[in-house]
């Protein structure tokens, strides 16, 4: 079992740019969640997904799109990036009715 | 809407003795869970231990425990023993129980520094 895993585990980016966060994981859970890490703010929920086809939207979700075609996959994307998206990106996955999340080892994202 | 509290931004502590870390939260929710999970300088989010609310016995995890209070709304973690490799950051969060997708968000404090010094 590889568990969570996130692709890239560094990016740079500039201004405006696009592109996806990758985040895969095996243990065939239903639970699929992206948050962000900033400076002195702990984690907040960015989107999450109970299922393939399922998304709802977290605590932070303007400026990222999801969707889950899949069990295994929750990519998330940013459109056009800015510097305020400059953060460490985790993402998690957990069983239904198990409540422990595990969490991938993130993505540091440098947005200039 | 829940919100966790995390007062001590950081903390110090020396080797092979205790230290608590504090944990408060506020919420009108009757069942949930709380969390405290360990971040070390490697990044990787990794669980400690979990108190679910309807349980009055406190969890404990070797050399970890909780004090949870519920009323007072309190939820700290007790490391004895302190060693070197718990020198992290530790987050407290909190999680309504039931079915549901919006029932697996966590809501996570500030986090605390700890330094377990030699």
């Amino acid at each position: 079992n590889a568990g969570v895993t996130q692709t890239p585990k560094f990016q740079v980016l500039k201004t405006g740019q696009s592109m996806t966060l990758q985040c895969a994981q095996d243990m065939n859970h239903e639970y699929m969640s992206w948050y962000r890490q900033d400076p002195g703010m702990g984690l907040r929920l960015i989107h999450y997904s109970v299922g393939a086809g399922i998304t709802d939207q977290g605590e932070v979700p303007n400026g990222y799109n999801v969707s889950r075609s899949t069990t295994e996959d929750f990519p998330l994307r940013l459109l056009s990036a800015a510097p305020s998206q400059t953060s460490v990106y985790f993402c998690a996955s957990s069983r239904q009715g198990i409540y422990e999340q595990y969490f991938g080892p993130g993505t540091r994202l440098t947005v200039t | 809407a829940q919100t966790v509290t995390q007062s001590q931004p950081e903390m110090s502590v020396q080797e092979a003795e205790t230290v608590t870390l504090s944990c408060t939260y506020d919420t009108s929710e009757n069942n949930y869970y709380l969390f405290w999970y360990k971040q070390p300088p490697s990044r990787q989010m990794i669980l400690v231990i979990r108190q679910e609310a309807y349980k009055q016995q406190n969890a404990t995890e070797n050399r970890f425990s909780v004090n949870f209070q519920k009323a007072a709304k309190s939820f700290s973690l007790k490391i004895s023993d302190s060693q070197l490799g718990d020198t992290a950051m530790y987050f407290c969060a909190f999680m309504k129980h039931g079915s549901g997708g919006s029932n697996y968000k966590l809501t996570f404090g500030k986090g605390t520094l700890l330094t377990v010094n030699p």
